[in-house]
């Protein structure tokens, strides 16, 4: 079975552009997180959307948005980009949203903002 | 939100025991207690988690404190690829509702000496 998918892999913008990045969940998972990690450090919480559904947002700038599609899949968008919003973008997906459950992370997708 | 306090390293012997201790000593009575593990370059992934009792799973035990404000990740025999940082969470059952993100903090880097 595929495992979280998340593209681009790698990409390279620079500052003041727009970036999408797009996760697909393990098929029957219907929660997908989004988390932010910088060099050095643990990831940050952005976003959970939990059935199309905004369910959680951790402390991020308007800048960021993200939505999730009728498939489960998700996208975040960063906009108006900065030198510190480079960072590895990490999508999680869950069956639901059980304190309990497991998440499953993708490999991310590296954004380096120039 | 609950934090946890991890060493941020730690060393060990290939083949030999190796045990992650964490602090959590503002825990709540419905927080569960998550480890993740990040191998370099790649997501985290799922390790174990617990309430109350100890756990067993194929990949390593949990042990957790009678008054729940401390545990420990127990791999059983380190290998070179056990080589990762690992993270000890807290999740809750009110952030089913409103968004149970991880908060992952800075972790351990264990490091596997052959």
């Amino acid at each position: 079975d595929a495992g979280v998918t998340q593209s681009p892999t790698h990409l390279i913008k620079t500052r003041g552009q727009h970036v999408t990045l797009r996760c697909s969940p393990i098929s029957g998972h219907k929660s997908v997180s989004w988390y932010q990690q910088v060099l050095g450090q643990g990831p940050q919480f952005i976003f959970q959307y939990y059935e199309k559904e905004e369910r959680g947002r951790g402390n991020f700038p308007d800048r960021f948005s993200a939505r999730q599609f009728p498939n489960y899949s998700s996208e975040l968008n960063v906009n108006a980009l900065l030198l510190g919003d480079s960072a590895l973008y990490l999508c999680a997906s869950s069956p639901g949203t059980s304190p309990a459950g497991e998440l499953f992370f993708g490999e991310g997708s590296r954004l380096t903002v120039l | 939100d609950a934090k946890t306090t991890q060493p941020n390293s730690m060393e060990s012997n290939e083949e030999e025991p190796v045990h992650l201790p964490c602090n959590h000593s503002t825990i709540s009575g419905t927080d569960y207690i998550h480890w993740y593990r990040q191998l370099p370059s790649q997501g985290p992934e799922y390790v174990i988690h617990g309430l109350t009792s100890n756990v067993n799973n194929r990949m390593a035990s949990l042990a957790i404190a009678e008054d729940r404000k401390s545990s420990t990740l127990i791999l059983h025999r380190a290998t070179l690829r056990d080589a990762a940082v690992y993270y000890c969470i807290l999740r809750d059952v009110v952030g089913m509702y409103t968004g149970n993100q991880f908060y992952f903090g800075t972790g351990t880097s264990l490091t596997v000496i052959p």
